[in-house]
């Protein structure tokens, strides 16, 4: 089965530039978009990346996404960090059969 | 403006049946995925299925294929979510958000179902 594998947690202060991995267990990466979604405590999520690296209407430019075949993963980079971007943050992409796939989540805290 | 709006939270007893409703406006429903994401108390988030709307073509994820029905009525832009006999781990929120390319949302605001006798 396919699986992304994220950080459990990642913490970094206001103001730095951090950096969330999400790694697949087998085959290319790059063979289907990854997305990134935020979720705030006690709200439903947000997109804040879409096909790698597309930002939705309204996501700063903080934001950005990238893929890395040589280590088959995906990368969330948020720089400028503020302490609204705290938050879990998951990638998605599909499996072979077309199926969504969530990574575990990553808790991002910026103290 | 782009929606996706969900029904309201329920409180079920196990065996009953339940069917949570996903309503989208401000783009053509028809032409877009809808999928249903699952979310534990406290857990991450689960990929149950999707559908299209314009012609129903319905795909469950393995884990949830016959423990759940995903379903849409096109005339009136909205998809569900149902169970014909609820189990107490099925107590979770629940969310739709739209797919395909060159979007992958919104988000509706998620229903919270809660089972318990």
């Amino acid at each position: 089965n396919f699986m992304l594998t994220q950080p459990h947690s990642v913490s970094e202060s206001p103001g730095k530039t951090v950096t969330i991995s999400c790694t697949g267990s087998s085959g290319s990466i790059a063979s289907n978009y990854v997305q990134w979604y935020q979720q705030r405590p006690g709200s439903a999520p947000t997109t804040v990346i879409y096909e790698d690296n597309q930002r939705p209407s309204g996501v700063p430019d903080r934001f950005s996404g990238s893929i890395d075949s040589s280590s088959n993963s995906a990368s969330l980079t948020i720089s400028g960090l503020k302490t609204e971007d705290e938050a879990d943050y998951y990638c998605q992409s599909y499996d072979s059969s077309n199926q969504g796939v969530f990574g575990g989540g990553t808790k991002l805290t910026v103290l | 403006e782009v929606q996706l709006v969900q029904s309201g939270a329920e409180v079920k007893k196990p065996g009953e049946s339940l069917k949570i409703s996903c309503k989208g406006s401000g783009y053509s429903f028809t032409s877009y995925w809808i999928g249903w994401v699952r979310q534990m108390p406290g857990k991450g988030l689960e990929w149950m299925g999707i559908i299209y709307p314009g012609d129903s073509d319905t795909r469950y994820s393995p884990s949830f294929q016959g423990q759940v029905t995903i379903s849409a009525d096109k005339s009136i832009s909205t998809a569900y979510l149902q169970w014909s006999s609820l189990k107490a781990s099925d107590t979770a929120m629940y969310y739709c958000v739209r797919l395909g390319s060159g979007s992958h949302d919104p988000w509706g605001q998620g229903t919270l179902v809660t089972v318990s006798s």
